[in-house]
């Protein structure tokens, strides 16, 4: 069975452009999050899904924004890109939207870089 | 503000060492705490999630172990091997978005 499934692997992007990462998450599971993780910290949560709506939003700009299919794949899309969004974006899955108990599952990442 | 320190940052070991990585956090109306592996480069792998009703979870050579009124959760690592070597972070869900508060990670070398 597949896991989390993220696309691109790895994606260089000039200042000002826009850049659209997608997950795939784990058959069954209704909840996905996405997260920024700068070389040397933890990641920082972004964004939640569940069953299409926003759950949660971290602390980010505007320029960050996302959607759940009816599938549930997600998009991350990034505006307006900056040297400081050049990050390892992991996407985590989960089976339903209560954060108490549920194990987060997460892809390989999509590795960013902004020139 | 909501808080989770790893110490150490950073730590080799010869193979075959009993070892313990340590997680502390501030929030004490945690829901769960979870632990890590991540590999240079690579997405994490969840190892271990205790919830706040538990003291531990083991899995192989790994033990986890929650202290909520101390705020604390150790990772115990037996007869460390080679493969071990990653960064390992714990993960803290708290307060009322249940967000994931994350740690900086301890990075482990386990030399042969």
């Amino acid at each position: 069975d597949a896991g989390v499934t993220q696309s691109p692997t790895h994606l260089i992007k000039t200042r000002g452009q826009h850049v659209t990462l997608r997950c795939s998450p784990i058959s069954g599971h209704k909840s996905v999050s996405w997260y920024q993780q700068v070389l040397g910290q933890g990641p920082q949560f972004i964004f939640q899904y569940y069953e299409k709506e926003e759950r949660g939003r971290g602390n980010f700009p505007d320029r960050f924004s996302a959607r759940q299919f009816p599938n549930y794949s997600s998009e991350l899309n990034v505006n307006a890109l900056l040297l400081g969004d050049s990050a390892l974006y992991l996407c985590a899955s989960s089976p339903s939207g209560r954060g108490g108990t549920d194990t987060q599952y997460f892809g390989p990442g999509t590795r960013l870089t902004v020139l | 503000k909501q808080e989770v320190t790893q110490i150490p940052a950073a730590l080799s070991v010869p193979e075959g060492e009993n070892l313990v990585l340590n997680c502390s956090f501030t929030d004490s109306a945690i829901y769960n705490l979870q632990w890590f592996r991540q590999d240079p480069g690579k997405g994490l792998t969840s190892l271990l999630l205790i919830q706040s009703s538990q003291r531990e979870q083991t899995s192989g050579r790994l033990n986890a172990s929650l202290d909520k009124s101390s705020g604390r959760s150790t990772l115990y690592i037996a007869a460390s091997q080679p493969g071990d070597s990653a960064t390992y972070l714990c993960a803290e869900r708290a307060g009322n978005n249940r967000k994931l508060i994350w740690g900086l990670g301890t990075s482990l070398a386990v030399n042969p």
